[in-house]
């Protein structure tokens, strides 16, 4: 098992452009999470997924922010019409969870974004 | 949890044990977590307790657990230079509430 991937791992873009970021689950995790983490700041949750059901966005993933996990496997976060506030590291998570034991959750390395 | 907090800076000589302490505020957390993350890196697990625990050692690792007081601690034993780096608690039920991060800096 390799981790958590993600991709790319950083990201220059001009401002009002669209990104799309993609993550991949460790093998057989039914759970994954997208955080956001800006310098000097601790992750902050986005959204998560329960297989390909999206059952949680925060109030901090904004209209142009959306998220698919359309097979239960692989994730994209993607983020149109980009603004400067968004420059930030784009964390994917995963866990297995059967309602009967814990939820580890294990990150990525991270997707760096920075708007310019 | 919404409210996890940590002391943001730790500076230990090496071979020393460092403490890192962390508030939070969710008592229905079933988990508390520890997590490095070393500079433009992703967070990686070190370690986790169940919240039914008190205390749980793994290695270098002691994690003590006060419920009542909603106190959580990571002690590192032999603190090395490799130990430099932002960690994390958090606390979950089904997803992670992060503090902003204790930096812990090793001198020689």
């Amino acid at each position: 098992d390799t981790g958590v991937s993600q991709d790319p791992r950083h990201k220059i873009t001009k401002r009002g452009q669209n990104v799309t970021f993609r993550c991949d689950p460790i093998s057989e995790h039914n759970r994954l999470y997208w955080y956001r983490q800006t310098l000097g700041q601790g992750p902050e949750f986005l959204t998560y997924f329960q297989n390909e059901a999206q059952l949680e966005k925060s109030r901090l993933l904004s209209d142009r922010f959306s998220a698919e996990r359309p097979k239960g496997s692989f994730s994209t976060l993607e983020i149109q019409r980009t603004e400067q506030g968004d420059s930030a590291m784009y964390l994917c998570a995963s866990s297995f969870t059967d309602g009967s034991s814990g939820n580890t959750i294990y990150f990525g390395e991270g997707s760096w974004l920075t708007v310019v | 949890g919404e409210d996890v907090e940590q002391s943001l800076f730790l500076s230990v000589r090496e071979g020393d044990s460092s403490v890192i302490n962390c508030t939070y505020t969710d008592s229905s957390s079933t988990y508390l977590y520890w997590y490095k993350q070393e500079p433009g890196a992703g967070l990686q697990l070190l370690t986790y307790i169940f919240s039914n625990m008190d205390m749980k050692q793994d290695q270098r690792l002691t994690v003590l657990l006060n419920k009542k007081d909603k106190h959580l601690s990571l002690r590192i034993a032999d603190t090395q230079t490799g130990d430099s780096a932002i960690y994390f608690c958090a606390d979950a039920d089904y997803k992670l509430s992060f503090g902003a991060g204790t930096t812990v800096t090793v001198r020689a």
